[in-house]
């Protein structure tokens, strides 16, 4: 079974510097992994995805990704925030085989400080 | 290209009262998953649809939700009775079946049951 824990409920930084959200998965296979936003009171948005090509993925919004097989990590990165990016962040996994069933970890928020 | 609409964006009940939520998926889109979003928490999956056909409901309770697809495309989702732990967003996202694990969510109907 796949899941995912994503380390700190609640990030708060300063704009212009760096964001860093943490990400650890489980799973029994190769897995793909995913990064979503949400918006207050809106869906989620689909930020980036790993699905075993480049360990380095590269999103929308300037945010990217490093796959990190021997730590279990999938951590999103933004070398500078800025005051748009606040916003709810959830990581995911699948296991790409049923059906693309996709499993999310809780959450952290982002707040961005001026 | 217009998105994932979902109907009402707000609805309040009281417990024992039934509900029903209503899901325009993308055109095209042979996948629909309905997912419940309690605050704090990232999405859970109720039920998946691949055309008119159900391919996961392990995490829907059987006893109180309902959800059918017909024709393919639009879905809706029943809760009868409802209690008052359902108080959650309820969102609807589509996919294409081509491998590449985008899901594409709606804004999400928010149900608080009292």
């Amino acid at each position: 079974a796949q899941s995912v824990t994503q380390l700190g409920s609640h990030v708060s930084v300063s704009e212009g510097a760096l964001v860093l959200l943490r990400c650890n998965y489980s799973s029994s296979v190769p897995p793909y992994l995913f990064w979503y936003v949400q918006y207050p009171n809106q869906g989620l948005q689909l930020l980036l995805k790993y699905t075993s090509a480049a360990t380095l993925v590269k999103g929308i919004n300037g945010f990217e990704a490093e796959f990190k097989k021997s730590e279990t990590s999938f951590h999103l990165t933004k070398p500078s925030a800025h005051m748009s990016d606040a916003a709810e962040y959830f990581c995911a996994v699948s296991d790409g085989s049923s059906a693309s069933k996709i499993i999310f970890g809780s959450g952290t928020r982002l707040s961005i400080r001026p | 290209e217009a998105g994932v609409a979902q109907s009402p964006r707000y609805k309040i009940i009281e417990k024992r009262q039934s509900v029903a939520f209503w899901c325009n998926p993308i055109s095209g889109h042979a996948t629909l998953y309905w997912y419940q979003q309690i605050l704090g928490q990232g999405p859970k999956l109720l039920i998946q649809f691949q055309n008119n056909g159900v391919v996961d409901d392990s995490q829907l309770p059987k006893d109180r939700f309902s959800a059918e697809r017909l024709k393919g495309v639009d879905s809706t989702l029943k809760i009868q009775p409802a209690k008052l732990e359902d108080s959650a967003v309820y969102l609807c996202a589509s996919s294409l079946v081509d491998g590449s694990y985008e899901q594409y969510f709606g804004p999400g109907t928010r149900l608080t049951v009292t």
